[in-house]
């Protein structure tokens, strides 16, 4: 079945440092790709989306790039801050209702 | 904006009671549903709903029920609470497919902590 796999966190970066998480998937046909952020204490809110091979989705400074060659979503930030710190995590969404989450990768940030 | 709704931040309830969770979305959407968060477990999925009154099981539904009598409002009911359902819950909304064959994102409430002891 469809099923998406996240590096393992921590990720621990000092502020200004480049951040890359990875993302692969496993589906047939041609999904959507999604990142969502959880802050603390928080539901967890889209950060960007993909629908398409070679899209770029793109929010708030972090990029993605929608891989099929890979099957990779792989999330970037070039200068990543404090604010960052949160719980990322990667979402596939096929033919049926629901999406397919990654298990997520926590990042924190430090000054 | 899209707004997802859930009744209470936090609850705590005792083992063998009935607990409702409540939420609602404010955007017509047709999909709604019922995640739970565990460290180490990720998001769960327990229930869905593709329409009013229609459900659907997802992959941890023992335990739970759902109804959902109006578009907007979606129930999840642990009929007689266990303390291996102390858990963070998450509801969630979605356009579903559009027409263009796109799936659209979910959108997410705060999440209801719940606590059973």
């Amino acid at each position: 079945g469809n099923s998406v796999t996240q590096m393992e966190g921590p990720v621990t970066l000092s502020e200004e440092a480049f951040l890359t998480i990875n993302c692969t998937y496993t589906a047939t046909g041609y999904p959507s790709l999604f990142w969502y952020v959880q802050y603390p204490g928080e539901g967890l809110q889209l950060l960007l989306k993909a629908t398409k091979a070679d899209d770029k989705g793109s929010n708030k400074g972090f990029e993605a790039t929608y891989r099929k060659e890979t099957t990779s979503f792989h999330l970037e930030k070039g200068s990543v801050q404090v604010s960052d710190s949160a719980v990322y995590f990667c979402a596939l969404g096929d033919s049926s209702y629901k999406l397919i989450f990654g298990s997520g990768t926590r990042l924190l940030v430090r000054p | 904006d899209v707004k997802v709704t859930q009744s209470s931040r936090y609850l705590v309830k005792r083992t063998g009671e009935k607990v409702f969770l409540e939420c609602v979305q404010d955007m017509d959407h047709e999909n709604m549903f019922w995640y739970r968060q565990d460290p180490g477990l990720g998001l769960r999925l327990i229930y869905f709903s593709y329409d009013v009154k229609m459900k659907e099981k997802g992959d941890i539904p023992e335990g739970y029920s759902v109804s959902r009598e109006k578009k907007e409002r979606f129930s999840l009911i642990l009929e007689s609470a266990s303390t291996n359902q102390t858990s963070m819950y998450l509801c969630a909304s979605s356009l579903g497919v559009t027409r263009q064959g796109i799936r659209s994102p979910l959108h997410f409430g705060n999440g209801t902590r719940l606590t059973v002891t």
